[in-house]
């Protein structure tokens, strides 16, 4: 069975304090790995797509990468606005068009 | 463009009525699919839609039916409500048919089945 675990649950930073939100999966013959960021009483908003292990993307603060079983968003001085759910999915590719996601990681940032 | 569109946005209903949740997109977009989000246990697929006239089942579809007459709306059906379909449901559209895009999402109907 397909499986996406995220790590931590939920994380709190400074403003300015960098860290990493982890996204481990099991799912076979993965195809591509989403990330997305969710508000409250909002749809979760699309951010990256990463196809192969070693791929890096990057826009403004956050940076994802792919390894062959994780993937980690890095999140470089966030800011206060940076606080959201962020939610990882993995797309096993073929005729299978079902995202498994994971829980997502609720991010706090303090001003 | 309004991007995905789902209404109502808040809904409360008794046990056994029925419902439509509605979802239009305007991306001309093949791939729809319907979500729901409960606490704790993230993202769940109840029905997809790779083109007008074609479906398919998710992770969770009893108690939901689904139709695509159109490019655009993809209805989700609650034939009888039951208190576990208590729950936000999310809309997405996608371009193409490989699941391998981005999914767009709208921004939900929070339901409540009393």
């Amino acid at each position: 069975e397909d499986q996406v675990t995220q790590s931590p649950e939920a994380l709190r930073l400074q403003e300015g304090e960098s860290s990493s939100l982890n996204c481990s999966y099991t799912v076979s013959g993965l195809r591509g790995l989403f990330w997305y960021r969710q508000d409250p009483g909002k749809g979760p908003e699309f951010l990256f797509t990463l196809y192969s292990a070693g791929e890096e993307k990057e826009k403004e603060r956050l940076k994802a990468t792919l390894t062959k079983k994780e993937s980690f968003l890095h999140i470089t001085a966030p800011k206060p606005e940076d606080s959201a759910t962020y939610l990882c999915a993995g797309y096993p590719g073929g005729s299978n068009y079902k995202l498994t996601f994971g829980k997502g990681t609720l991010l706090t940032v303090n001003p | 463009n309004a991007g995905v569109t789902q209404t109502p946005k808040f809904q409360v209903l008794k046990t056994g009525q029925s419902m439509t949740l509605q979802c239009a997109q305007d991306m001309n977009h093949e791939y729809m699919s319907w979500y729901r989000q409960d606490p704790g246990m993230g993202l769940r697929l109840i029905h997809y839609s790779v083109g007008a006239g074609i479906t398919d089942q998710g992770e969770v579809p009893n108690g939901y039916n689904v139709s695509r007459s159109t490019t655009e709306d993809f209805p989700l059906r609650l034939l009888s409500a039951a208190p576990s379909q208590t729950s936000v449901y999310f809309c997405a559209s996608s371009y193409g048919t490989g699941g391998g895009q981005p999914q767009h999402f709208g921004d939900g109907t929070r339901l409540s089945i009393l």
